[in-house]
Protein backbone atom coordinates (compact mmCIF):
# COMPACT_ATOMS: atom_id res chain seq x y z
CA UNK A 1 0.00 0.00 0.00
CA UNK A 2 1.40 3.65 -1.00
CA UNK A 3 -0.81 4.80 2.53
CA UNK A 4 -1.88 8.49 1.92
CA UNK A 5 -0.16 10.31 -0.81
CA UNK A 6 0.22 13.92 -1.87
CA UNK A 7 1.10 16.07 -5.43
CA UNK A 8 2.84 18.38 -5.50
CA UNK A 9 5.81 18.42 -3.23
CA UNK A 10 6.44 22.03 -3.52
CA UNK A 11 4.56 24.93 -5.12
CA UNK A 12 5.19 28.59 -5.79
CA UNK A 13 2.11 30.76 -6.47
CA UNK A 14 1.62 34.32 -7.19
CA UNK A 15 -1.29 36.02 -5.11
CA UNK A 16 -4.18 35.40 -6.60
CA UNK A 17 -3.85 32.37 -8.95
CA UNK A 18 -5.73 29.34 -8.23
CA UNK A 19 -4.62 25.86 -7.23
CA UNK A 20 -5.45 21.89 -6.65
CA UNK A 21 -3.45 20.09 -3.84
CA UNK A 22 -4.30 16.03 -4.99
CA UNK A 23 -4.54 14.02 -2.01
CA UNK A 24 -5.36 9.95 -2.16
CA UNK A 25 -5.25 6.86 -0.06
CA UNK A 26 -5.23 3.49 -0.92
CA UNK A 27 -6.18 2.20 2.67
CA UNK A 28 -10.06 2.35 1.93
CA UNK A 29 -10.64 5.22 5.39
CA UNK A 30 -13.36 6.79 5.39
CA UNK A 31 -12.27 9.84 7.41
CA UNK A 32 -9.83 11.80 5.85
CA UNK A 33 -9.13 15.59 6.45
CA UNK A 34 -6.35 18.71 5.72
CA UNK A 35 -4.46 20.32 7.90
CA UNK A 36 -1.73 23.67 7.80
CA UNK A 37 1.13 23.72 9.43
CA UNK A 38 2.75 27.11 10.49
CA UNK A 39 5.72 27.37 12.99
CA UNK A 40 4.40 27.68 16.25
CA UNK A 41 0.95 26.73 15.41
CA UNK A 42 0.87 23.49 15.66
CA UNK A 43 -1.29 21.56 13.11
CA UNK A 44 -4.79 23.50 12.13
CA UNK A 45 -7.51 21.60 10.71
CA UNK A 46 -8.91 23.31 7.17
CA UNK A 47 -11.53 20.58 6.09
CA UNK A 48 -12.19 16.96 6.88
CA UNK A 49 -14.73 14.43 5.60
CA UNK A 50 -16.34 11.78 6.75
CA UNK A 51 -17.35 9.47 3.75
CA UNK A 52 -17.21 10.22 0.03
CA UNK A 53 -20.33 13.29 -0.59
CA UNK A 54 -19.94 14.84 2.85
CA UNK A 55 -17.57 17.30 3.32
CA UNK A 56 -17.52 20.07 6.83
CA UNK A 57 -15.15 22.82 8.25
CA UNK A 58 -12.09 22.54 10.59
CA UNK A 59 -10.84 25.73 12.33
CA UNK A 60 -9.11 27.67 9.51
CA UNK A 61 -11.42 26.62 6.43
CA UNK A 62 -11.85 30.49 4.86
CA UNK A 63 -9.65 30.67 1.31
CA UNK A 64 -9.97 26.84 0.59
CA UNK A 65 -12.22 24.30 -0.70
CA UNK A 66 -13.01 21.02 -0.85
CA UNK A 67 -14.72 17.98 -2.39
CA UNK A 68 -14.93 14.32 -1.76
CA UNK A 69 -16.19 12.65 -4.86
CA UNK A 70 -14.62 9.12 -4.10
CA UNK A 71 -13.30 7.17 -1.10
CA UNK A 72 -9.31 7.81 -2.32
CA UNK A 73 -9.19 11.22 -3.02
CA UNK A 74 -10.15 14.46 -0.98
CA UNK A 75 -8.80 17.49 -2.81
CA UNK A 76 -8.23 20.60 -1.72
CA UNK A 77 -8.60 24.00 -3.58
CA UNK A 78 -7.30 27.23 -3.20
CA UNK A 79 -9.83 29.90 -4.94
CA UNK A 80 -7.29 32.93 -4.88
CA UNK A 81 -4.22 32.16 -3.15
CA UNK A 82 -2.74 34.73 -0.82
CA UNK A 83 0.45 35.24 1.32
CA UNK A 84 -1.64 33.92 4.41
CA UNK A 85 -1.27 30.81 2.81
CA UNK A 86 2.22 30.04 2.52
CA UNK A 87 2.36 27.37 4.67
CA UNK A 88 2.75 23.51 4.80
CA UNK A 89 0.03 21.13 4.08
CA UNK A 90 -0.91 17.74 5.29
CA UNK A 91 -3.26 15.32 4.01
CA UNK A 92 -4.26 12.86 7.13
CA UNK A 93 -6.99 10.00 6.84
CA UNK A 94 -7.95 7.14 9.27
CA UNK A 95 -11.01 4.50 9.84
CA UNK A 96 -14.14 6.76 10.81
CA UNK A 97 -15.42 3.13 12.79
CA UNK A 98 -13.22 1.70 15.72
CA UNK A 99 -11.61 2.52 18.69
CA UNK A 100 -8.83 3.69 17.54
CA UNK A 101 -8.19 7.62 15.85
CA UNK A 102 -4.98 7.12 14.24
CA UNK A 103 -4.30 9.06 11.17
CA UNK A 104 -2.22 8.51 8.79
CA UNK A 105 -0.58 11.55 7.49
CA UNK A 106 0.78 12.12 4.02
CA UNK A 107 4.29 13.81 3.38
CA UNK A 108 3.05 17.02 2.79
CA UNK A 109 2.99 20.29 0.11
CA UNK A 110 5.05 23.01 0.93
CA UNK A 111 3.27 26.07 -0.58
CA UNK A 112 4.84 29.90 -1.06
CA UNK A 113 2.49 32.56 -2.12
CA UNK A 114 4.32 35.44 -3.61
CA UNK B 1 -14.96 25.85 20.35
CA UNK B 2 -12.02 22.98 22.76
CA UNK B 3 -8.36 24.42 22.63
CA UNK B 4 -5.28 21.91 23.14
CA UNK B 5 -2.23 23.30 24.62
CA UNK B 6 1.37 21.90 25.04
CA UNK B 7 4.47 23.28 26.51
CA UNK B 8 6.87 23.82 26.79
CA UNK B 9 7.43 25.53 23.15
CA UNK B 10 11.06 24.35 22.57
CA UNK B 11 13.39 21.94 25.03
CA UNK B 12 17.33 21.78 24.64
CA UNK B 13 18.61 18.69 25.91
CA UNK B 14 22.20 16.92 26.03
CA UNK B 15 22.13 13.49 25.30
CA UNK B 16 21.39 11.15 28.39
CA UNK B 17 18.93 13.48 30.00
CA UNK B 18 15.31 13.21 30.23
CA UNK B 19 12.48 15.37 28.48
CA UNK B 20 8.86 15.93 29.59
CA UNK B 21 5.88 17.17 27.18
CA UNK B 22 2.65 18.09 28.81
CA UNK B 23 -0.83 18.94 27.07
CA UNK B 24 -3.68 20.24 28.42
CA UNK B 25 -7.12 20.27 27.27
CA UNK B 26 -9.73 23.07 27.84
CA UNK B 27 -12.72 20.09 27.72
CA UNK B 28 -12.51 16.27 29.13
CA UNK B 29 -11.16 13.84 26.37
CA UNK B 30 -12.66 11.02 25.31
CA UNK B 31 -9.02 9.78 24.49
CA UNK B 32 -5.95 11.61 23.62
CA UNK B 33 -3.32 10.44 20.76
CA UNK B 34 -0.08 11.44 20.77
CA UNK B 35 2.17 11.88 17.40
CA UNK B 36 6.24 12.67 16.21
CA UNK B 37 7.66 14.83 13.36
CA UNK B 38 11.35 14.58 12.20
CA UNK B 39 12.46 17.83 10.78
CA UNK B 40 11.00 18.08 7.42
CA UNK B 41 8.88 15.04 7.71
CA UNK B 42 5.08 14.30 8.68
CA UNK B 43 3.72 13.59 11.72
CA UNK B 44 3.71 9.86 12.63
CA UNK B 45 1.15 8.51 15.47
CA UNK B 46 3.09 7.21 18.28
CA UNK B 47 0.31 5.89 20.52
CA UNK B 48 -3.39 6.58 21.93
CA UNK B 49 -4.57 6.67 25.68
CA UNK B 50 -7.98 5.94 26.19
CA UNK B 51 -8.82 5.55 30.36
CA UNK B 52 -8.86 7.74 33.26
CA UNK B 53 -5.30 7.24 34.97
CA UNK B 54 -3.84 4.93 31.97
CA UNK B 55 0.23 5.13 31.54
CA UNK B 56 1.72 3.55 28.83
CA UNK B 57 5.44 2.46 27.77
CA UNK B 58 6.91 2.14 24.45
CA UNK B 59 10.89 1.69 25.43
CA UNK B 60 11.97 4.95 27.15
CA UNK B 61 8.76 6.91 25.89
CA UNK B 62 5.91 7.05 28.91
CA UNK B 63 3.37 8.33 27.84
CA UNK B 64 0.12 9.45 30.88
CA UNK B 65 -3.35 10.12 30.70
CA UNK B 66 -4.87 12.17 33.47
CA UNK B 67 -7.66 11.06 35.92
CA UNK B 68 -9.55 14.06 34.89
CA UNK B 69 -8.72 12.91 31.12
CA UNK B 70 -8.00 16.65 30.88
CA UNK B 71 -4.14 16.52 30.96
CA UNK B 72 -1.74 13.66 29.21
CA UNK B 73 2.27 13.75 28.98
CA UNK B 74 4.87 12.56 27.50
CA UNK B 75 8.06 11.06 29.38
CA UNK B 76 11.51 10.02 27.41
CA UNK B 77 14.30 8.66 29.55
CA UNK B 78 18.01 8.69 28.70
CA UNK B 79 16.99 10.78 25.47
CA UNK B 80 19.04 9.82 22.31
CA UNK B 81 20.23 11.86 19.22
CA UNK B 82 16.84 10.12 17.41
CA UNK B 83 14.84 11.17 19.74
CA UNK B 84 14.81 14.97 17.48
CA UNK B 85 11.74 16.22 16.72
CA UNK B 86 8.26 17.97 17.27
CA UNK B 87 5.94 15.98 19.59
CA UNK B 88 2.16 16.49 19.35
CA UNK B 89 -0.64 15.56 21.45
CA UNK B 90 -4.32 15.95 19.70
CA UNK B 91 -7.75 14.57 21.16
CA UNK B 92 -10.92 14.42 19.57
CA UNK B 93 -13.44 17.66 19.75
CA UNK B 94 -16.01 15.49 20.82
CA UNK B 95 -17.27 12.00 21.57
CA UNK B 96 -18.50 11.84 18.07
CA UNK B 97 -15.78 9.41 16.12
CA UNK B 98 -16.34 11.42 13.32
CA UNK B 99 -15.22 14.30 15.46
CA UNK B 100 -12.46 16.72 14.59
CA UNK B 101 -8.95 16.04 15.81
CA UNK B 102 -7.75 19.14 17.45
CA UNK B 103 -3.57 19.06 17.96
CA UNK B 104 -1.47 20.74 20.09
CA UNK B 105 1.04 23.15 19.01
CA UNK B 106 3.67 20.88 19.57
CA UNK B 107 6.95 20.49 21.67
CA UNK B 108 10.00 20.76 19.63
CA UNK B 109 12.89 18.37 21.31
CA UNK B 110 16.75 19.19 20.41
CA UNK B 111 19.57 16.39 21.59
CA UNK B 112 22.92 17.62 21.72
CA UNK B 113 24.92 14.56 21.30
Amino acid sequence: NAGVTQTPKFQVLKTGQSMTLQCAQDMNHEYMSWYRQDPGMGLRLIHYSVGAGITDQGEVPNGYNVSRSTTEDFPLRLLSAAPSQTSVYFCASRRFQGQTYEQYFGPGTRLTVT
Amino acid sequence: GQQVMQIPQYQHVQEGEDFTTYCNSSTTLSNIQWYKQRPGGHPVFLIQLVKSGEVKKQKRLTFQFGEAKKNSSLHITATQTTDVGTYFCAGPENENQGGKLIFGQGTELSVKP
